[in-house]
């Protein structure tokens, strides 16, 4: 089936930990996107990349990094500089590089203990 | 600045009850819009979208949504709502940018 896969679901991190989210798609989507949800905000940017390596910084890149070393898959790491990182994160592609329909993931809930 | 706000954080109505989520807009060129649908733990599912001419679009689920440029508003409607219904709902806007900006969302409670 096509479409985008984020795994894990759910995940735990130790405070001063790394950790990174998966984020595949196999629709042939040029673009793609993390995106940050917590209650009451509704989703904030963090990084898209519209090719193959290269990528920009959304509205809340601090303590983020992304690569896109494929056109199938872009990773999130979150780093130890990120203070808050308990949230729900979503991946999305677009087919182009401009804008269209965005088609999402599933979701990972990122939870600091 | 490109922004969404949806005003209405909550919204409670009853089952078969008509429904309006306001969405306004600050964009500055040609926008994109659209209305996305999230249950609890999941992604989000596209509802509809506008991106040019007529300014009433359907969608799925029976929903619906009128773009007014004078008013930068983008509202989405249901006539009838059914408890199906209740889940959080986001309106977003986009460009040739590349970037697809969200509103804060409205959640929507449905009563028997």
């Amino acid at each position: 089936d096509g479409g985008i896969t984020q795994s894990p679901k759910y995940l735990f991190r130790k405070e001063g930990q790394n950790v990174t989210l998966s984020c595949e798609q196999n629709l042939n989507h040029d673009a793609m996107y993390w995106y940050r949800q917590d209650p009451g905000q509704g989703l904030r940017l963090i990084y898209y990349s519209q090719i193959v390596n290269d990528f920009q910084k959304g509205d809340i890149a601090e303590g983020y990094s992304v690569s896109r070393e494929k056109k199938e898959s872009f990773p999130l790491t979150v780093t130890s500089a990120q203070k808050n990182p308990t949230a729900f994160y979503l991946c999305a592609t677009i087919p182009g590089q401009g804008i269209t329909e965005a088609f999402f993931g599933q979701g990972t809930r990122l939870t600091v203990v | 600045a490109q922004s969404v706000t949806q005003p209405d954080i909550h919204i409670t109505v009853s089952e078969g009850a008509s429904l309006e989520l306001r969405c306004n807009y600050s964009y500055g060129a040609t926008p994109y819009l659209f209305w996305y649908v999230q249950s609890p733990g999941q992604g989000l599912q596209l509802l509809l979208k506008y991106f040019s001419g007529d300014t009433l679009v359907q969608g799925i689920k029976g929903f619906e949504a009128e773009f007014k440029r004078s008013q930068s508003s983008f509202n989405l409607r249901k006539p009838s709502v059914h408890w199906s219904d209740a889940a959080e709902y986001f309106c977003a806007v986009g460009g040739n940018t590349g970037k697809l900006i969200f509103g804060q969302g409205t959640t929507l409670q449905v009563k028997p």
